[in-house]
């Protein structure tokens, strides 16, 4: 079975700080891995994403996400966090055989502040 | 990027009406698209995966006969909460596959379902 951690309900960062909103996973296979946002009353938006390449990958809004094959991660991060970035953010996976269902984490709430 | 519309985005019914909620995927068909409940402050939980022409698949504890789902056409899902009831109220979201190889999702707006 496939599953993902998002360790944090909450992340508080000032504007204009790196942020990083965790996420590890674990699955038995290749993992497709995502990254999308939900403002408040709203679907989701797509990220980005890691099927397969390069390790560090390039979203919307200035977002980016590594890669980390041995500890199983896929950490969201931004140079520079506005506050228009404060959302509900969710880590993904999916594998190859798994029929492209979506497991997801928890979310992360994240707050950024003047 | 792929466009998917849900509607109606709010409704609010009497308890034991039933309610449609539709998944249209704008730009691009979808041979299948899936079917979300989120309950506040958590997670989303797949309900069922929608399949063009076929019956849908139901994840395990969620009830068929409550919640009917269509998908008759390659760009359009519908799901129906029959004979709605208060605990029903969430907020339900669909999605659907763009590209079949990366199980890619792009997801609708999403639909908040109030039962009174």
């Amino acid at each position: 079975a496939q599953s993902v951690a998002q360790p944090e309900d909450q992340v508080n960062v000032a504007e204009g700080n790196p942020l990083t909103v965790k996420c590890t996973y674990s699955v038995s296979g290749n993992p497709y891995l995502f990254w999308y946002v939900q403002y408040p009353n709203r679907g989701l938006q797509f990220l980005l994403k890691y099927i397969t390449g390069d390790n560090l990958v390039k979203g919307s809004y200035g977002f980016e996400a590594e890669f980390n094959k041995s500890q199983t991660s896929f950490h969201l991060k931004k140079p520079s966090a506005l506050v228009s970035d404060s959302a509900l953010y969710f880590c993904a996976v999916s594998t190859t055989g798994g029929g492209n269902k979506l497991t997801f984490g928890t979310g992360t709430q994240l707050k950024v502040e003047l | 990027g792929a466009v998917v519309s849900q509607h109606p985005s709010w409704v609010i019914c009497k308890s034991g009406t039933s309610v449609k909620i539709e998944c249209r995927s704008l730009d691009f068909q979808a041979t299948t698209m899936f079917w979300y409940r989120q309950f506040p402050k958590q997670s989303l939980m797949l309900m069922a995966t929608s399949n063009e022409g076929s019956k849908a698949t139901y994840e395990q504890g969620v009830e068929k006969d409550k919640f009917l789902i269509n998908h008759a056409s390659l760009t359009l899902s519908t799901l129906t909460v029959t004979s709605a009831h208060p605990e029903d109220s969430s907020f339900y979201i669909c999605s659907a596959r763009a590209n079949q190889n990366t199980g890619e999702l792009f997801f609708g707006e999403g639909s908040r379902l109030t039962v009174l």
